[in-house]
Formats: C-alpha cells, sequence, structure tokens
C-alpha cells in the first residue's frame, strides 16, 4: 500500500516560533497532498490543498500567511505554523493520493502533535 | 457546505455487530469513504463505496445509498481492538469532508 510519513512526529516549542512539519509520499508520486488539523475529540478539518509547483489553496477561515505550504515536489509537501501560538496546538496530519489515481482513497500520515506554549 | 451527519458514540459486546450510520447532503458526490482512528493516531482507511450497494471486505462491510443520501459501516464480530473512533467521510469533488466521528466502545 501507499506509504505517508511525516515529521517530525512530536514537537513542543515557545509560543512565537515558527515549526515546519514534512509530509513525504515514500513510494509514489503525489501531485496533491492535504493538510489538516483536528483538535481533541473532534474530526478532521481540511486547512488547505497543497499543489506541487503552485500555490496552495487554503479552506475559508485558514489564514495562508500563518500556514505557510510549500510544495516544491512530488513526494513532499511542508506546513510551516509561523509565529505559533498556544491556540495553534493540536494534530496535524497530512494526506495524499497517488498522481493519476484520483479516484483512490487518500493516504494519511501518522501525524504530528504539536504543543505550543 | 457539506453536511455529514454520524451518531456521537455507540457500545457494544465483544462478538456482536454493530452498525454505524451516516447520512450526508453534499453539494456533490465523488464516493464515499470510511477511516478508522485510534486515539491519538492517524485515520486508517476501510471501504469507499461510490455505487449503490454493499461493499465487503472480511468483518467490515459498508452500504451505500446515494438516492437518501445514506451510509452505514457494519462491523461483525466485534474485537477489544476494534474500539476506535469511526469516520464517515464524502468527496463531493476532489477534497474529503468528514464526518465529527462516531466513537465505538467495544466492551467484554
Amino acid at each position: 500500500g501507499a506509504v505517508v510519513s511525516q515529521h517530525p512526529s512530536w514537537v513542543i516549542c515557545k509560543s512565537g516560533t515558527s515549526v515546519k512539519i514534512e509530509c513525504r509520499s515514500l513510494d509514489f508520486q503525489a501531485t496533491t497532498m492535504f493538510w489538516y488539523r483536528q483538535f481533541p475529540k473532534q474530526s478532521l478539518m481540511l486547512m488547505a490543498t497543497s499543489n506541487e509547483g503552485s500555490k496552495a489553496t487554503y479552506e475559508q477561515g485558514v489564514e495562508k500567511d500563518k500556514f505557510l505550504i510549500n510544495h516544491a515536489s512530488l513526494t513532499l509537501s511542508t506546513l510551516t505554523v509561523t509565529s505559533a501560538h498556544p491556540e495553534d496546538s493540536s494534530f496535524y496530519i497530512c494526506s495524499a493520493t497517488p498522481s493519476g489515481r484520483a479516484q483512490e482513497t487518500q493516504y494519511f500520515g501518522p501525524g504530528t502533535r504539536l504543543l505550543v506554549l | 457546505g457539506q453536511n455529514i451527519d454520524q451518531p456521537t458514540e455507540m457500545t457494544a459486546t465483544e462478538g456482536a455487530i454493530v452498525q454505524i450510520n451516516c447520512t450526508y447532503q453534499t453539494s456533490g458526490f465523488n464516493g464515499l469513504f470510511w477511516y478508522q482512528q485510534h486515539a491519538g493516531e492517524a485515520p486508517t482507511f476501510l471501504s469507499y463505496n461510490v455505487l449503490d450497494g454493499l461493499e465487503e471486505k472480511g468483518r467490515f462491510s459498508s452500504f451505500l445509498s446515494r438516492s437518501k443520501g445514506y451510509s452505514y459501516l457494519l462491523l461483525k464480530e466485534l474485537q477489544m481492538k476494534d474500539s476506535a473512533s469511526y469516520l464517515c467521510a464524502v468527496r463531493p469533488d476532489y477534497k474529503l469532508s468528514f464526518g465529527a466521528g462516531t466513537t465505538v466502545t467495544v466492551r467484554a
């Protein structure tokens, strides 16, 4: 099956710092990747769609200047939480669908738990 | 917007059967997915329906009725490890919209 990795799995940072989260498709290429956020006991909320070689598409209410997304290659997308604050503490999950196989399920990474002190 | 409803919690006994219902109203329809998510982990894919009918995969089955905007996930021969959150997700276009999830607790 298709494997998606995320790094780091855990990060604790001070308020005001920036945190970068990497999402990699290990055995397939992904033109499109997705970034989700999940608060405790809530469902996944899509933050943005990451498109290789072009700008990300952000969902309504998500600040694009705060959550910077870069999708520089067909196997890597990064999410940078800039000037993180305690309210940004959450579980961030990426997913990807193999290029040319858009009808398949999205394959999810293991998630990154962010705690901002 | 998209509207996807599923029960918040369900409890069942080990070895029993549980059915998790999901109703949806979305701007389009390009498939319905069920995912299992254990606490603190990412979702894992269980099933996919795009046509009406039943899809069976081992102990798990999923049903879809597009005209009714309705799906269910059937878990048979429940095991303790099945205790998890089950997420119904609809793909109106190329993105997924998730329901709030149903927490299933399996008791001995």
